[in-house]
Formats: structure tokens, sequence, C-alpha cells
């Protein structure tokens, strides 16, 4: 069973619209999750994060919202750009993991000028 | 420049046979991983080393094999190769085990 679901699994928007990517998990021990920016032929990039102790973090035009009672988050980028255009992968650990992280299966975000 | 330098960057093998993934990191860090992305799965944790120990290993198989001759160096050795370890191994690293992890850009496996 698929521990971290993301969707969709794809998604276009247009330059200056809000992508709105999202994550849901099983397991209630998670309490770490961080969203990572992959482009193709290269690694995954840690984009932002948040612990299970706060509902929302804000790095620029990013935001993840947490909804730990219904084990959601969403990954917001406003003002959207080409240059995001990447593979979005939500991930969660728990406590003590030892960065062994669970990855969902990503989201593709094409950002059209 | 990369900071975590993996070799090579695409490696094809036939089946049976035995190759290993280079990593090195200059970043300083003590932790060092290896996850693995194929078409058919999410990206999936397979080995944490701390200090150059074993921390945590979540690959059913002994065919599979972390090496770490020095402190910013992980190889990993992959014994009998077949054609479902096609994926493509990423080695990552963080500071300490609780610390963020960078990725390098992987190596591709592809076992014919």
């Amino acid at each position: 069973q698929q521990q971290v679901r993301q969707s969709p699994q794809s998604l276009t928007v247009w330059e200056g619209e809000t992508a709105i990517l999202n994550c849901s998990y099983e397991d209630s021990t998670f309490n770490y999750f961080p969203w990572y920016q992959q482009f193709p032929g290269e690694g995954p990039a840690l984009l932002i994060s948040i612990s299970s102790v706060s509902d929302k973090k804000e790095d620029g035009r990013f935001t993840i919202f947490f909804n730990k009672r219904e084990k959601k988050l969403s990954l917001h980028i406003t003002d959207s750009q080409p240059g995001d255009s990447a593979t979005y992968f939500c991930a969660a650990s728990a406590a003590g993991g030892n960065n062994k992280l669970t990855f969902g299966q990503g989201t593709v975000l094409s950002v059209i000028p | 420049d990369p900071k975590i330098i993996q070799k090579p960057k695409y490696l094809v093998a036939v089946t049976g046979s035995e190759k290993i993934l280079i990593c090195e990191q200059y970043l300083g860090h003590n932790a060092m991983y290896w996850y693995r992305q194929s078409a058919k799965k999410p990206l999936e944790f397979m080995f944490s080393y701390s200090y150059q120990k074993l921390m945590d290993n979540q690959t059913a198989s002994s065919r599979f094999q972390p090496q770490s001759s020095k402190k910013n160096h992980l190889d990993l050795q992959i014994t009998a190769l077949k054609p479902d370890d096609s994926a493509t191994y990423f080695c990552a690293s963080s500071q300490t085990s609780q610390n963020t992890l960078y990725f390098g850009a992987g190596t591709r496996l592809s076992v014919l």
C-alpha cells in the first residue's frame, strides 16, 4: 500500500496562475514533510518543508498547507513561471527517521508561457 | 560544480553481471544514503550510513551491498543483476541523519 499519495499526476497551468499540488499520507507517525523539485536529468532538490506542528509554511511563491487531522497537505505555487516546470515530490518521515523518506509518485507540472 | 558526484551517469549491464556505482560527496556531510527511482515505483529508500556505519537497510536483497571506504564515499555494489534492477540510483547526503537531504544527479542503470 502506497504510504504517500500525490495528485494530480500531471498539471498544466498558464504563467502567472497558481498551481496546487496535493499530497496525502497514511502513517500517523509521519511528522516531517519535505517537498522536492526535480528537473530532467537531475536529482531531487529540497524546495520547502513543514513539520506536523505547523499548519502553514511559506517561502516566497511556495506555500505548504498542512491538515494533520485529515492527513493531507498541499503545495501552492503562486505566480507560476515557466522555470517552475518540473516534477514535484511530496515526501514524509517519522521522528528519528534518520532521513528515511517515503516519497509520493510525483506531480509533473508544466507552466505554459 | 556538483557537490555530490555520481559515476557513471549511465550504465548498461547484462543479466547476471556485477556493477559498482560510485558516489562521492564534497559537502563535508557525515551521513550518506542510497535511494532508487524506477519507472514503476516512487523514489525509495535503500540504505543510510552515518559516520561510515550502516544505520538502516531497507533493501531485501543481499545482492545490494554499500561500501564506504572513506567518510565522503558510499559506493553501491550490485551483484547478479536482473532486469528489474533497472532504475536510476541516487546517492544523497546530509550533515547528520536529521538534517536536509541533498541528492546527486543519479546513475541510470539498464540491465538487459
